[in-house]
């Protein structure tokens, strides 16, 4: 079992839904990360945080230290949003990080 | 800034050959690594470093040699190059443990894709 997990692994959406992409990790962390990767390849790092709640602009991301669950949240997607999304979870152990497969999210005009 | 660069972008070797993998970074980081991206699995951590001079092994070490001379350049090598080592390679770095803080920003550069045939 992997030691962060994502859901769903592929999304459909059409442009203006919500959208959410959940990850679960089983390691005791200081830090979790949600990146972006552009079909290009590049990676962007979009939110850090050991703590509830981060927005921008419409984007949200919230975690739940006791549940160890993560969510990323997307409203009024649009077909620009597409990429893959990842989780990475910063262990207590140090600064590496250990990364979720991912979330390849396709939103529909 | 430049940020995170990486050099090639793009590398085809033969089995066997030997090559390097550049990465330089221009924001003053301590922390720097190296990753590849298979399909269907998540970025898995080849080396890292946590300041000049200092590099250790993460989850899949073999067949990979770094150095960390200076704080802005951490080369990826490849001793001889085999098939199993075709992938996308990342390199990234942050400025960990900041004024207690043990946590950073990942900054990520372009990618290298490299095939071996």
């Amino acid at each position: 079992k992997n030691e962060v997990e994502q859901s769903p692994q592929n999304l459909t959406a059409q442009e203006g839904e919500f959208i959410t992409i959940n990850c679960s990790y089983s390691v005791g962390i200081s830090a979790l990360h949600w990146l972006q990767q552009h079909p290009g390849g590049g990676i962007v790092s979009l939110f850090m945080l050991s703590s509830g709640k981060k927005k921008h602009g419409r984007l949200i991301a919230t975690i739940n230290i006791q549940e160890k669950h993560s969510s990323l949240h997307i409203t009024a997607s649009h077909p620009r949003d597409s990429a893959v999304y990842i989780c990475a979870v910063e262990e207590t152990s140090g600064s590496r990080l250990t990364f979720g497969e991912g979330t390849q999210l396709t939103v529909n005009p | 800034n430049a940020g995170v660069t990486q050099t090639p972008k793009f590398q085809v070797l033969k089995t066997g050959q030997s090559m390097t993998l550049q990465c330089a970074q221009d924001m003053n980081h301590e922390y720097m690594s190296w990753y590849r991206q298979d399909p269907g699995m998540g970025l898995r951590l080849i080396h890292y470093s946590v300041g000049a001079g200092i590099t250790d092994q993460g989850e899949v070490p073999n067949g990979y040699n770094v150095s960390r001379s200076t704080t802005e350049d951490f080369p990826l090598r490849l001793l001889s190059a085999a098939p199993s080592q075709t992938s996308v390679y990342f390199c990234a770095s942050s400025r960990p443990n900041l004024l207690g803080v043990t946590y950073n920003e990942q900054f990520f550069g372009p990618g290298t894709r490299l095939t071996v045939l």
